[in-house]
Formats: C-alpha cells, structure tokens, sequence
C-alpha cells in the first residue's frame, strides 16, 4: 500500500526566507508523487509533479521539489516566501495501476510580514 | 481555463436523510473521482468512475454510496441514509487519464450531518 508522511502540519516563515514542506512516501512502486496547494475556499490546485523524467521538479509560483528515492522523500521548497504563499500544501502518492491518489495530511503555511 | 465546478457549496442535512452532491467535471476529461476529507483528517479516496462504471472504490465506499453520470456533463455522488460520520469537506475530480496525468479538484461541498 501507498502512503505518505508531511512532517509538520503548521510551518511559520518570515517574508523573504526559504519555505521547506517535507513529504515522505512509502510505495512498493514506481511513485508518481504531486503537490497540491490549497488556498481558502478552493479547490486543490496542481503545484508540481514527478513523473520520473527528471528528479528536480519546477513547478507554479516558484515551487520546486527534488525526488530523493534513496531517502523516499518529495520535499516542497521555494527560495524566498511571499505572504500570497499563505496556503494549506498537500503532497500525494499515486502509481502501480491504481487510480487513486494517496494524500498526506497537509501542512498549512503562515507567511509573517 | 477550464475548471471543475461543485454545488453545493455547502449542504446541512439531517442524519439519515438522502443527499446528492453535484459535480461538473472537465469537458473532455474521461476519469471521475470524488474524495472526502473529515475536518483535520487527510484526503481520502472515495472512488474512481470511468466508461460509465466504477473502476476503483475504497473501503469507505459502501452500499450507502453510489455514484452516477446521469448526462453527458454531471457526476454525482448519493449518499443513501446519512450518518453523523459522513460529514465532511466532499471533492470531485476529473482527469484525461490516470498514473501521471493530473486530477483537476473542484472546490469542494461542505457536507453537515445533524
């Protein structure tokens, strides 16, 4: 079975300084591995995606993520927070002829001025 | 661009009475899903519906669920008996295909059982 672990559910940074969202996932398959971000009353947007092409990942709004299978890790960074970041950041886990995707349980990120 | 649209918005219910929760997924998309997230749980899958047929449910899914595209446009999901449990935060997806390919989220149905 699929699943994965966000470290942390709340992470406050400063505007300006790096945001880091950590994502672990456990497959017994070739993951493919998403990001989502969630602003208040909307839907779930794409942020980024691995598809095994390449382990650096670029995604919308200055988002990357770096696929790590020697650590099962899909970490969400950006180098410099604008307090429009200030969302709910889901990752999640799909592969091995399933359709569903597995979420994380989400970590909401607070932007200080 | 082309959204997912839910309505919904929000919908107060009294247990054990039957609600439909409406979705209109993206025009040429030709998987369907619905999702559910309890209040400070994570997103959990429901089911997926492709060629007018589930193609995956979850153990959550039961008899008490069904899910139906009744036109060439809607995908609804009905919830026979509520129950307290059942409330939740209820999404609907769609997508070209599956593994790789994106699920686009609509905004969500926020479901109350009284």
């Amino acid at each position: 079975a699929q699943s994965v672990t966000q470290l942390g559910s709340h992470v406050s940074v400063s505007e300006g300084a790096l945001v880091l969202l950590r994502c672990n996932y456990s497959s017994s398959v070739p993951p493919y591995l998403f990001w989502y971000v969630q602003y208040p009353n909307q839907g779930l947007q794409l942020l980024l995606k691995y598809t095994s092409a390449a382990t650096l990942v670029k995604g919308i709004n200055g988002f990357e993520a770096e696929f790590k299978k020697s650590e099962t890790s899909f970490h969400l960074t950006k180098p410099s927070a604008h307090m429009s970041d200030a969302a709910e950041y889901f990752c999640a886990v799909s592969g091995g002829g399933s359709e569903k995707l597995v979420f994380g349980k989400g970590t909401k990120l607070t932007v200080n001025p | 661009e082309p959204e997912v649209t839910q309505t919904p918005s929000h919908q107060v219910t009294q247990m054990g009475q039957e609600v439909i929760l409406r979705c209109v997924p993206i025009s040429n998309h030709l998987y369907f899903y619905w999702y559910r997230q309890i209040l400070g749980q994570k997103v959990e899958f429901l089911v997926s519906f492709y060629n007018n047929e589930i193609s995956e449910k979850s153990e959550i899914f039961d008899d008490q669920f069904s899910v139906e595209r009744p036109d060439g446009s809607n995908f609804t999901l009905k919830i026979r008996s509520t129950k307290l449990e059942d409330s939740a935060m209820y999404f609907c997806a769609s997508s070209v295909g599956t593994g790789v390919e994106t699920q686009y989220f609509g905004p969500g149905t926020r479901l109350l059982v009284l």
